[in-house]
């Protein structure tokens, strides 16, 4: 089905490692968001892009790093994790003047 | 002050009544959206709004472009409308700017 599918739902991983979170969409859609979702904090936006190969930073990058190699795929890693980061993320897409579809999340828990 | 202001923050309703969430923005902008949040739910987009009413079933949303102000508005409200509802804008960088959102409880 058609959509946007984010991978995993749910992770916990220890202070340091790497984590990355998977975002894939089959709309075609240019843009790609990530986003972090925290109490008192609301929908925070991390990094962006608004086509393969183009990547910029959101409202809070430190921390994140991105790639965009296909148009389908917009991964997002914690090179080094904090408990900072322990959030609700969502990966979103858009299209201009087509609105945006949002992935269901990924609760990640740094311990 | 925040680009996008919601209010109330905060909405009790009794099952079946009519509810107004208002959302008021300082900035240019493309398009309006409205966004669903079940309780540890994923995000749902309800409406994008430029000009004008849009009508989704029991969901009726406006925009006035003149005075920066939308309302969501729930007919017949029901239980399962309880969620948190987020204004936000997008402006001419194809990013949204959003609203603290608005949580809805609608008991039975």
């Amino acid at each position: 089905d058609a959509g946007i599918t984010q991978s995993p739902r749910y992770k916990i991983t220890e202070t340091g490692r790497q984590v990355t979170l998977m975002c894939h969409q089959t709309w075609s859609h240019s843009y790609m968001f990530w986003y972090r979702q925290d109490l008192g904090h609301g929908l925070r936006l991390i990094y962006y892009s608004a086509a393969a190969d183009i990547t910029d930073k959101g409202e809070v990058p430190d921390g994140y790093v991105v790639s965009r190699s296909k148009t389908e795929n917009f991964p997002l890693t914690l090179e080094s994790a904090t408990r900072s980061q322990t959030s609700v993320y969502f990966c979103a897409s858009s299209e201009s003047g087509y609105g945006y579809t949002f992935g269901s999340g990924t609760r990640l828990t740094v311990v | 002050k925040n680009e996008v202001e919601q209010s109330p923050q905060n909405l009790t309703a009794q099952e079946g009544e009519f509810i107004t969430i208002n959302c008021s923005y300082s900035v240019g902008i493309s398009a309006l959206h409205w966004l669903q949040q079940h309780p540890g739910g994923g995000i749902v987009s309800l409406f994008m709004l430029s000009s004008g009413k849009k009508k989704h079933g029991r969901l009726i949303a406006t925009i006035n472009i003149q005075e920066k102000h939308s309302s969501l508005h729930i007919t017949a409200s029901h239980p399962r409308d309880s969620a948190v509802y987020i204004c936000a804008v997008e402006n001419n960088t194809d990013k949204l700017i959003f609203g603290t959102g608005t949580r809805l409880q609608v008991f039975p």
